[in-house]
């Protein structure tokens, strides 16, 4: 099984400023898909960014990008402009291009502070 | 389009019982997963569909575990004998061709 490791399991940060989330992944393929997934103290997860290992340019969704970096096998998650409703743990995630699995890492609790 | 809905959203029983928890997808996705959490870990993979057929199922999953998927549609998972050890929120997600997932709210279960 593919191995995604989140080593903060909490972050914090300022309203308005900048953060950023780590990820590592483990695998052997060079056809991947990885993901940010979001989810509120609701519970229900949403897709915050996807990125395909393909694709050497990063990936940005208004307010979010990532740090893709192939070879160290680091895929990092900034949030600019940090806001209230951004508070939630975020999960990054990793599908094989081939495999129909995907693969989870343990997640960081991020906090907003006003 | 409602998206993935779930259903109970709690579900409390005793040891032993067995337990049934259905999903909704969103209808034009042909993709189906069930994963399962636990407080403070990442959702973990228990099994997946393609339209109706059950095409790969975690080794971590127990033989008191089934789903289905009839038609394609809806699905359901059942945990027969239910351990306290089963206690966590189940979660169902769906998908476009595999493309990334859509997640209902999941079913939180307490086993007593």
């Amino acid at each position: 099984a593919q191995t995604v490791t989140q080593s903060q399991p909490e972050m914090s940060v300022q309203e308005a400023e900048t953060v950023t989330l780590s990820c590592t992944y483990d695998t052997s393929e060079s056809d991947y898909y990885l993901f940010w997934y979001k989810q509120p103290p609701s519970r229900q997860m949403i897709l915050v960014i996807r990125q395909e290992a393909y694709k050497q340019q990063n990936a940005t969704e208004n307010r979010f990008s990532v740090n893709f970096q192939k070879a160290a096998k680091s895929f990092s998650l900034k949030i600019s402009d940090s806001q209230l409703g951004d508070a939630a743990m975020y999960f990054c995630a990793y599908r094989s291009g081939t495999g129909n699995q995907f693969y989870f890492g343990t997640g960081t609790s991020l906090t907003v502070i006003p | 389009d409602t998206g993935v809905s779930q259903n109970p959203r709690h579900k409390i029983t005793k040891r032993g019982q067995n337990v049934t928890f259905r999903c909704d997808p969103i209808s034009e996705h042909n993709r189906l997963y069930w994963y399962r959490q636990t407080l403070g870990q990442g959702p973990e993979f228990l099994t997946y569909f393609q339209n109706e057929a059950q095409l790969e199922k975690s080794r971590l999953l127990s033989d008191r575990f089934s789903a289905e998927r009839p038609k394609g549609s809806f699905s359901t998972l059942e945990i027969q004998r239910t351990e306290q050890g089963d206690s966590a929120m189940y979660l169902c997600a769906s998908s476009p061709g595999g493309l990334w997932l859509f997640f209902g709210s999941g079913t939180q279960l307490s086993v007593l």
